[in-house]
């Protein structure tokens, strides 16, 4: 069956400016778990959703958002984005409380 | 944010060697899962762990979950050139939902 789907791939943005990155979970995954990964900081967990509820949150400013749809497909919205901001944002899908499948990633650029 | 300490950072072997990698936390995990990420590509999962003790094999890979819940290792055997890439361990804590905290990677290089 597919695997998780990120769109776009690449993006680029300039500071100040806001962006909307989507993930398509595996069919018949309801939990979808957004995370940034940069070199400095490696991974770190955004937030989780889960039947279109935010079930946790990361250690990230209120300029992170993200939503999810009753497809379970999600969204993450980063606002005013400054130049930290880039990085290689992921999103893993899962049926519950096991393995989580990783999708390709949105490289985000802000210049 | 939290990491876990993984080790190597990076190893340069031949072709044909074993390999082992290892991590560890100061918390206590539900889950270990072990992944794989190739440049430009999102993390590929490998191995995962459930209880205590648990080694699994996946082929040539082969994944052990720490008796104490805080530690997990890896090996490769036989490495081959498409081993080349970086593996992260992940821990879950289910009282944290599906949030997956992870290791520092460690950056394999395998000269043919």
């Amino acid at each position: 069956k597919a695997g998780v789907t990120q769109t776009p791939r690449y993006l680029i943005k300039t500071r100040g400016q806001q962006v909307t990155l989507s993930c398509s979970p595996i069919s018949g995954h309801r939990s979808v778990s957004w995370y940034q990964q940069t070199p400095g900081q490696g991974l770190q967990f955004l937030f989780e959703y889960f039947s279109e509820t935010q079930r946790n949150k990361g250690n990230f400013p209120g300029r992170f958002s993200g939503r999810q749809f009753s497809n379970s497909r999600s969204e993450m919205n980063v606002s005013t984005l400054e130049l930290g901001d880039s990085a290689l944002y992921l999103c893993a899908s899962s049926r519950g409380l096991n393995e989580q499948f990783f999708g390709p990633g949105t490289r985000l650029t802000v210049l | 944010g939290q990491q876990l300490n993984q080790s190597p950072q990076s190893m340069f072997i031949q072709e044909g060697e074993d390999v082992s990698m290892n991590c560890t936390s100061s918390s206590i995990f539900n889950t270990w899962l072990w992944y794989k990420q190739d440049p430009g590509e999102g993390p590929v999962l490998l191995i995962a762990l459930y209880k205590a003790g648990e080694l699994t094999s996946n082929g040539r890979l082969t994944a052990q979950f720490g008796i104490t819940r805080k530690d997990s290792f890896l090996n490769i055997s036989a490495s081959i050139p498409s081993d080349v890439g970086i593996y992260f361990c992940a821990g879950q804590d289910y009282n944290a939902g599906n949030m997956l905290t992870f290791g520092g990677g460690t950056r394999l290089m395998v000269k043919p």
